[in-house]
């Protein structure tokens, strides 16, 4: 089973309101992504990082940012949540691999609604 | 364009009986294809990898298949159980990229009656 975990699972907030989505991995990877999932859609990379103080965006425009600032750590925030915002949110990490086969983990996702 | 196209985009079984899950895919060049169970709620888990090499690989209960050829992809499920109910996702990585460049089909979703 993956050594990465996402907090909170479930979260409900109003418009306008900041949020943090956190995920912290005891695998000692140097690569984490988050991934945005709407149901039946597939998953949109909109973060990602390869290691302390290394961040980019993802292939899916996306108003929150991301921070790097420990392995084991890669948290979410959204500075203003929107109803747009609603969705899933996976955070996952990986291992080296070779020939860019690395196993990919997921954490158990975060579910978010901005009513 | 880049894509991964996955079918059926749902399927009914009874418990016990096979199935296959397909995956057509353009990306190009290919590296690798994933197969991921993804359960309602839940992150996906991986269950195969392949390369370019392999045209097969096994998991248990799970079989995939890989044709680098036509760029299609199947994932077998023998003698089903309640617990295989869940989404399940192909994923291809084209050659030489970041891993971060993952290209995702939409998934089947399988439900197993009793």
């Amino acid at each position: 089973e993956a050594d990465i975990y996402q907090t909170p699972r479930y979260l409900v907030i109003g418009t306008g309101k900041k949020i943090t989505l956190e995920c912290s991995q005891t695998m000692g990877h140097d690569k984490m992504y988050w991934y945005q999932q709407d149901p039946g859609m597939e998953l949109h990379l909109i973060h990602y990082s390869y290691g302390v103080n290394s961040t980019e965006k993802g292939d899916l425009s996306s108003e929150s940012t991301v921070s790097r600032i420990r392995t084991e750590h890669f948290p979410l925030t959204l500075e203003s949540a929107r109803p747009s915002h609603t969705s899933q949110y996976l955070c996952a990490s990986s291992d080296p691999g070779t020939g860019g086969t690395g196993e990919l983990f997921f954490g158990e996702g975060s579910r978010l609604t901005v009513l | 364009k880049n894509q991964v196209e996955q079918s059926p985009q749902s399927l009914i079984i009874l418990e016990g009986k096979n199935c296959t899950l397909q995956c057509n895919y353009t990306v190009s060049p290919f590296s690798n294809l994933r197969w991921y169970k993804q359960d309602t709620g839940r992150g996906p888990v991986s269950l195969t990898i392949m390369t370019f090499s392999e045209n097969t690989k096994s998991n248990g209960r799970y079989t995939a298949t890989l044709d680098a050829d036509t760029k299609q992809s199947s994932l077998h499920i023998t003698a089903s159980q309640l617990s295989d109910s869940a989404s399940y996702i192909c994923v291809v990585s084209d050659r030489g990229s970041t891993l971060g460049r993952l290209y995702f089909g939409r998934g089947t979703q399988l439900t197993v009656w009793p």
